[in-house]
C-alpha cells in the first residue's frame, strides 16, 4: 500500500458526459502528478500539482482539467468523454520535486466510455 | 517531443540467467525513472537517476545512467519468477514534464 488513495476504482459512463476523479496524496506529500495508461497510447503524462499550483504540464487535452485543493488532494475533471477516453487513470505523489523525486502511485481509476 | 524507446518489448528468460533491458531517449534529461508495473496493477518506484554514471541497486536489478548516449539500462542478475512484470522507464524534460517509454515485458521462465 503506497498510502495515495484514488477514488472511484471504477468508473462507467457513456460518450458525452463529464466525471470526476480524485486522489488524496501520502500524508506529508505536497506534490500529485496525473497520468492516463491505454493500450493505445502507453503511459502519458497529464499534469502535475505542487502545493495548490500547476507545476508542468504534459498531453492533457483542453477538455481535461485539474486542480489541487488547500488539503492537497487533487481532482481531475474529464468533460465531453469519448471512446478513446477509456484507460486507466494512475495519480502519483511526491514529497517535493525538490527534496525527493520518488513517486508513490495510486491504485488507480479504470474508465469505460461507452 | 522527447522520445524515449525501450528494447526489448518483450523479454522471456529462465530462472537464473542475466539479461538487461535498455532504455534510449532523444534529447537532455534531467533524471531518469524506472518503474514497474505487476498485471492489473499500479506503478511501482524502482530507481530514480540523477546524473551521468549513476548507479543504483537493488535485490536482482541494478540501473545505470549514461547521460552522454542517453542510454539507460536495467540488469536483471540470476532472475527469479518474481521479477516477472512489465518495466518502464521514464525520463523529465524541462523541469517535471514525464516521458515514458513503451515497457518491457518480462517474463521469468522456471
Amino acid at each position: 500500500d503506497s498510502g495515495v488513495t484514488q477514488t472511484p476504482k471504477h468508473l462507467i459512463t457513456a460518450t458525452g458526459q463529464r466525471v470526476t476523479l480524485r486522489c488524496s496524496p501520502r500524508s506529508g506529500d505536497l506534490s500529485v502528478y496525473w497520468y492516463q495508461q491505454s493500450l493505445d497510447q502507453g503511459l502519458q503524462f497529464l499534469i502535475q500539482y505542487y502545493n495548490g499550483e500547476e507545476r508542468a504540464k504534459g498531453n492533457i487535452l483542453e477538455r481535461f482539467s485539474a486542480q489541487q485543493f488547500p488539503d492537497l488532494h487533487s481532482e481531475l475533471n474529464l468533460s465531453s468523454l469519448e471512446l478513446g477516453d477509456s484507460a486507466l487513470y494512475f495519480c502519483a505523489s511526491s514529497v517535493s520535486p525538490g527534496l525527493s523525486y520518488e513517486q508513490y502511485f495510486g491504485p488507480g481509476t479504470r474508465l469505460t466510455v461507452t | 517531443e522527447l522520445k524515449v524507446e525501450q528494447n526489448p518489448l518483450f523479454l522471456s528468460m529462465q530462472e537464473g540467467k542475466n539479461y538487461t533491458i535498455y532504455c534510449n531517449y532523444s534529447t537532455t534529461s534531467d533524471r531518469l525513472y524506472w518503474y514497474r508495473q505487476d498485471p492489473g496493477k499500479s506503478l511501482e518506484s524502482l530507481f530514480v537517476l540523477l546524473s551521468n554514471g549513476a548507479v543504483k541497486q537493488e535485490g536482482r536489478l541494478m540501473a545505470s545512467l549514461d547521460t552522454k548516449a542517453r542510454l539507460s539500462t536495467l540488469h536483471i542478475t540470476a532472475a527469479v519468477h518474481d521479477l516477472s512484470a512489465t518495466y518502464f522507464c521514464a525520463v523529465t524534460h524541462t523541469g517535471n514534464q514525464f516521458y515514458f517509454g513503451t515497457g518491457t515485458s518480462l517474463t521469468v521462465i522456471p
